[in-house]
C-alpha cells in the first residue's frame, strides 16, 4: 500500500530564517506530487505541482520554491520566511499512471512564522 | 481567482438529520469534482466523487449530486452521525495535473 509522509509535523521559525519541508511517497512510482497551503480560515491553495523528477510548475508567484530532486520525493523550500507563510502546509500525491482522480494527502506540517 | 466556491463556511445538524454541503464552480471545463473531508491537524482524505458525465453518485450515507447546467455539486449525508464533523472541501480538475479546492465548510453534527 501507498503511505506519504511529511516533516516536521510542526515548525515555528523566525521572519527572515530559510525553510525545508520534506514530503515523501512510498509504494507508487512516478506520482504526481502536490505542496497545498491552508491559511487560517481559507481553503487550500496549490502552490506547486510536479509531474517528474526536476519538473515543477508553480502556481502562485511568492518566496517559496520547490524541488523534486528524487521520483519519490518533494521539498518545500524558502530563502527567507515572511510572516504571511504561516499556515498548515500539506503535500499530496496522485497516481497518474494507474488513471485515479483522486489526490491522497499527508499529515501536514504547521509552520508558524514569528 | 476563486473557480470552486463553498458559500457556506459552517453548517450546524441534528444527530440523525441530513446534511447539504454546496459547492458551486465556475470553470465549465471542470470534467471530474470530488469531496474531501479534513480534522483539525490532519490531511483531508478523499470521500466521493463524480465525473461530469454523471448527475448522481451514491456510497453508503454519502451522495454526491452534480447539475452542470447549474455548476453545482452538493453532498448528502444521511443519516448525519457525530464523527461526520469535520471541515468538507470541495475540488474540481480538467486536467491530469491539478486541482482546484473550495474554502471548505465546516460541519458540526450535534448529538
Amino acid at each position: 500500500s501507498q503511505t506519504i509522509h511529511q516533516w516536521p509535523a510542526t515548525l515555528v521559525q523566525p521572519v527572515g530564517s530559510p525553510l525545508s519541508l520534506e514530503c515523501t511517497v512510498e509504494g507508487t512510482s512516478n506520482p504526481n506530487l502536490y505542496w497545498y497551503r491552508q491559511a487560517a480560515g481559507r481553503g487550500l491553495q496549490l502552490l506547486f505541482y510536479s509531474v517528474g523528477i526536476g519538473q515543477i510548475s508553480s502556481e502562485v508567484p511568492q518566496n517559496l520554491s520547490a524541488s523534486r530532486p528524487q521520483d519519490r520525493q518533494f521539498i518545500l523550500s524558502s530563502k527567507k520566511l515572511l510572516l504571511s507563510d504561516s499556515g498548515f502546509y500539506l503535500c499530496a500525491w496522485r497516481d497518474r499512471a494507474g488513471g485515479l482522480w483522486e489526490q491522497f494527502f499527508g499529515p501536514g506540517t504547521r509552520l508558524t512564522v514569528l | 481567482d476563486q473557480q470552486v466556491k463553498q458559500n457556506s463556511p459552517s453548517l450546524s445538524v441534528q444527530e440523525g438529520r441530513i446534511s447539504i454541503l454546496n459547492c458551486d464552480y465556475t470553470n465549465s471545463m471542470f470534467d471530474y469534482f470530488l469531496w474531501y473531508k479534513k480534522y483539525p491537524a490532519e490531511g483531508p482524505t478523499f470521500l466521493i466523487s463524480i465525473s461530469s458525465i454523471k448527475d448522481k453518485n451514491e456510497d453508503g450515507r454519502f451522495t454526491v449530486f452534480l447539475n452542470k447546467s447549474a455548476k453545482h455539486l452538493s453532498l448528502h449525508i444521511v443519516p448525519s452521525q457525530p464523527g461526520d464533523s469535520a471541515v468538507y472541501f470541495c475540488a474540481a480538475t480538467f486536467n491530469n495535473n491539478d486541482m482546484r479546492f473550495g474554502a471548505g465548510t465546516r460541519l458540526t453534527v450535534k448529538p
